[in-house]
């Protein structure tokens, strides 16, 4: 079973650069979410999807772009990265509100 | 707007000692609660949660955890730890009524259990 997968596992960039995080689960899950995760500072929601074509905001959107072509992708675009974006990424999947989300094994980014 | 607190960043703790890792959030009418834990250089995993019912939510790896709603607090505790059990624990919660089932987390609590 796959679950959640994130892709790459690590990344280096220059400031400035834009790329694209990688995420996709097999469970049919509608409601999808990006996290980061940065030391001391647990992890706060970057932009989450309750379904294709829907997506919206977290605490820390600024930055990254999301869509939801399909149910079982959701990249996360850095546009132009800067250091401050430097963290762990975690996506993260569940059916609905009150089913524990599913997360992937991160992306750790580092932006030079 | 809803905010969760962990009250201990670390807890070192003996092997085969008790433990309790405290999680406080902001009142709401409604919550969801949950504790996940983090392995080095893994993802997050379920540990246990409450959605409703009995107060007293029993999980994996002999974690149980009591949802307080008088006293806002969702503390996580173990009989008995190993060694195994050092890791990362984050408390989460999810407004009832938030569209879109949106996780708040504490800032987490690491735990070294040491022999």
């Amino acid at each position: 079973n796959a679950g959640v997968t994130q892709t790459p596992k690590f990344q280096v960039l220059k400031t400035g650069q834009s790329m694209t995080l990688q995420c996709a689960q097999d469970m049919n899950h509608e409601y999808m979410s990006w996290y980061r995760q940065d030391p001391g500072m647990g992890l706060r929601l970057i932009h989450y999807s309750v379904g294709a074509g829907i997506t919206d905001q977290g605490e820390v959107p600024n930055g990254y772009n999301v869509s939801r072509s399909t149910t079982e992708d959701f990249p996360l675009r850095l546009l132009s990265a800067a250091p401050s974006q430097t963290s762990v990424y975690f996506c993260a999947s569940s059916r609905n509100q009150d089913q524990p989300q599913h997360f992937g094994d991160g992306t750790r980014l580092s932006i030079l | 707007a809803q905010s969760v607190t962990q009250l201990d960043s670390q807890v070192p703790v003996f092997e085969e000692a008790p433990v309790e890792l405290r999680c406080n959030y902001s009142s709401s009418v409604s919550v969801y609660l949950f504790w996940y834990v983090q392995y080095p250089n893994q993802g997050l995993q379920l540990l246990l949660k409450y959605l409703s019912g009995s107060t007293l939510v029993k999980g994996i790896n002999g974690f149980e955890a009591e949802f307080n709603k008088s006293q806002t607090s969702f503390h996580l505790r173990k009989p008995s730890v190993h060694i195994s059990d050092t890791a990362e624990y984050f408390c989460a919660v999810s407004d009832f009524y938030n569209q879109g089932g949106k996780l708040i987390f504490g800032q987490g609590t690491e735990l070294s259990v040491k022999p």
